[in-house]
């Protein structure tokens, strides 16, 4: 699978719109691009995943590039409650490919 | 609430003890997973069921036994452990092994 890279921590309003880029330049066609949180001393938990195409439901938005080397994870309003480790995670969807957790991004929500 | 449970919740065990963590699924999932999270360390996963089965372990000490009786339900036998095992251990479940994950709470353990 390929590696990813995010910063490691970020600070946002709240209220105000949370963008978290993760860059993926080795990814290959088949690999999807999904995004974890994990609030302090919980399981992380799911948020969103695409292929090629923008996605969003009711947590976030993803925005891939269309060379799929980079995508960002939009929090559009976001509460303190989503202060949280974000995790942008690459897989393929063949038999054997695991769920590759890295260092993820500390996103902090202020008041 | 993700529709896995995880019990217990904290343990505390010395090094010469046998305890057994366990997940439970309601979700009618058939893949299941256990994960270990150390202390500033990222999720490290140690061993997949499918359908009952295992399909993967990944170099995990033979003092981790794990089990899965039904697709509902798995287990984490834990046997003559090491201080280096406290951590966190997360279960999560998926559809099949392909589809995203839920993951339970977790289980605390401390082992002295």
């Amino acid at each position: 699978d390929a590696k990813t890279t995010q910063p490691t921590s970020m600070d946002c309003a709240e209220g105000r719109a949370a963008n978290l880029p993760c860059n993926h330049s080795t990814i290959s066609g088949n690999e999807y691009v999904y995004w974890y949180r994990q609030i302090h001393s919980q399981g992380p938990q799911y948020i969103i995943h695409g292929l090629k195409n923008n996605e969003t439901n009711e947590m976030a938005s993803l925005i891939i590039t269309e060379d799929r080397k980079s995508s960002t994870l939009i929090l559009p309003h976001a509460t303190l409650r989503d202060t949280a480790v974000y995790y942008c995670i690459v897989r393929g969807e063949t038999s054997g490919s695991r769920l590759t957790f890295g260092e993820g991004t500390q996103l902090t929500v202020n008041p | 609430e993700t529709g896995v449970t995880q019990t217990p919740r904290h343990l505390v065990m010395g090094m010469t003890n046998k305890k057994s963590l366990k997940c439970e699924q309601h979700l009618g999932h058939n893949a299941m997973y256990w994960y270990k999270q150390s202390a500033k360390k990222p999720l490290e996963l140690m061993f997949v069921y499918s359908l009952e089965e295992r399909v993967e372990n990944n170099s995990v000490p033979s003092r981790f036994s794990p089990e899965c009786p039904n697709s509902s339900h798995l287990f984490l036998h834990l046997h003559t452990l090491q201080p280096e095992d406290s951590a966190l251990y997360l279960c999560a479940s998926s559809q099949d092994w392909l589809q995203k994950q839920y993951f339970g709470p977790g289980t605390r353990l401390t082992v002295l």
